[in-house]
């Protein structure tokens, strides 16, 4: 059974940094594209950041270009956001979501969130 | 607000049928593939169409979807209580380097 699980989430202060994990099971994660998305309380989904299964081509949203990085640890059946210069709009849960393989479907499983709060 | 468009509110009775709909542009539904997620109260987004009409397995059949142009559609019939749910569309779009948009989202209530 495929099963994702976020970490790291937390309070902190605007300006500040927070590194965000997502434990992998149950599939081959290796073969996996990933992804991180968030959803601002009472908002939408809003996508944050891709990785492929290599690692080799990353791809991010607007709103976070330039201040977060995704990356993952093959080996460790890992997935990382590392968060920088964080501001209030960031605030949200943010999901880690598995790509199907090949590409056949976006954010096939999602795991429960991790709820980030940037405040002062 | 979204790239992609969808009505906030939608509703229906136990029994009836209602379809919502995800309006985008040309760099995003007119060229590309159209998903859709389902959320249930305070849960993780599920995915329930893939590749414009593509049902995964587990996903009732009365749940359905299209595509025309640079619009989308869902549609549920035989609507049931837990059917109230938060829908959402998605796509990728072109013209914003390989990035995925999402609708804002259509509240289902079940009257």
């Amino acid at each position: 059974e495929v099963h994702l699980v976020e970490s790291g989430g937390g309070l902190v202060q605007p300006g500040g940094s927070l590194r965000l994990s997502c434990a992998a099971s149950g599939f081959t994660f290796t073969k996996h594209n990933m992804n991180w998305v968030r959803q601002a309380p009472g908002k939408g989904l809003e996508w944050v950041s891709k990785i492929t299964s290599t690692g080799y081509t990353i791809y991010y949203a607007d709103s976070v270009k330039g201040r977060f990085t995704i990356s993952r640890d093959n080996a460790k059946n890992s997935l990382y956001l590392q968060m920088n210069s964080l501001r209030a709009e960031d605030t949200a849960v943010y999901y880690c979501a598995r790509d199907a393989l090949n590409d056949l479907c976006l954010f096939d499983y999602w795991g429960q969130g991790t709820l980030v709060t940037v405040s002062s | 607000q979204s790239v992609l468009t969808q009505p906030p509110s939608a509703s229906g009775t136990p029994g009836q049928r209602v379809t919502i709909s995800c309006s985008g542009s040309s760099s995003n539904i007119g060229t590309n593939v159209v998903y859709w997620y389902q959320q249930l109260p305070g849960t993780a987004p599920k995915l329930l169409i893939c590749r414009n009409d593509q049902r995964p397995s587990g996903v009732p059949d009365r749940f359905s979807a299209s595509t025309s142009g640079t619009s989308a559609s869902l549609a549920i019939s035989g609507l049931r209580s837990e059917d109230e749910a938060d829908y959402y569309c998605a796509a990728w779009d072109g013209r914003l380097s390989g990035q995925v948009v999402f609708g804002g989202g259509t509240k289902l209530t079940v009257l």
